[in-house]
């Protein structure tokens, strides 16, 4: 049990629809980092929020978007879903961003696209 | 987008036995990271290893960070049915990463009884 809970844990939508996943960090941890997980893949990273400001981003478009709010909490939304976007959602929380600060990731929100 | 290479993808044991996997990557790290997937279930992190030769032990696991920053590797030792489950190694860049994570492929460990 880490302490990072994220909801919904399932989620159906359709192509073209839009969808935002939340994500509650650890205790004490400012730092919230998204990643994306195909079937059979390990997760891919999308971005990082850091004091509620974007600290990094990977390979994903625009249509990938995020906040973090003052209480360190986070929010991942996608527009116009693709096929593709089908995937597990991880949030991941640390105590900061320095290499020294180990990632516990939470359960994940399934999204399938239909 | 990128990932780490893990070796082998699968493998099956007999309970009791050693297991050992490793993982590589083109481009030096500066922290490696072993993580352990259950179905439904978000990564779980075993071990955290910070320097190059560091070799480190949690219970039955034991992981090392190569002398060239580019691979690390995982053992366990008498392997129980509970260790069943994907075994993630995963990268922290060193410019400009901070703790931002590259994953390896998993290697899928599955116990015989």
């Amino acid at each position: 049990e880490t302490g990072v809970t994220q909801s919904p844990t399932h989620l159906i939508k359709t192509r073209g629809q839009q969808v935002t996943l939340r994500c509650s960090s650890q205790s004490g941890h400012n730092t919230v980092s998204w990643y994306q997980q195909a079937l059979g893949q390990g997760p891919q990273f999308i971005f990082q929020y850091y004091r509620e400001e974007e600290n990094g981003r990977g390979n994903f478009p625009p249509r990938f978007s995020g906040l973090q709010f003052p209480n360190y909490s986070s929010e991942l939304n996608v527009n116009a879903l693709e096929l593709d976007d089908s995937a597990l959602y991880l949030c991941a929380s640390s105590l900061g961003q320095g290499e020294h600060q180990p990632q516990h990731f939470g359960d994940g929100t399934r999204l399938s696209i239909l | 987008g990128q990932q780490l290479n893990q070796s082998p993808q699968s493998m099956f044991i007999q309970e009791g036995e050693d297991v050992s996997m490793n993982c590589t990557s083109s481009s030096i790290f500066n922290t490696w990271l072993w993580y352990k997937q259950e179905p439904g279930e978000g990564p779980v992190l075993l071990i955290a290893l910070y320097k190059a030769g560091e070799l480190t032990s949690n219970g039955r696991l034991t992981a090392q960070f190569g002398i060239t920053r580019k691979d690390s590797f995982l053992n366990i030792s008498a392997s129980i049915p509970s260790d069943v489950g994907i075994y993630f190694c995963a990268g922290q860049p060193v410019t400009g990463g901070g703790n931002k994570l590259t994953f390896g492929t998993g290697t899928q460990l599955k116990v015989e009884l």
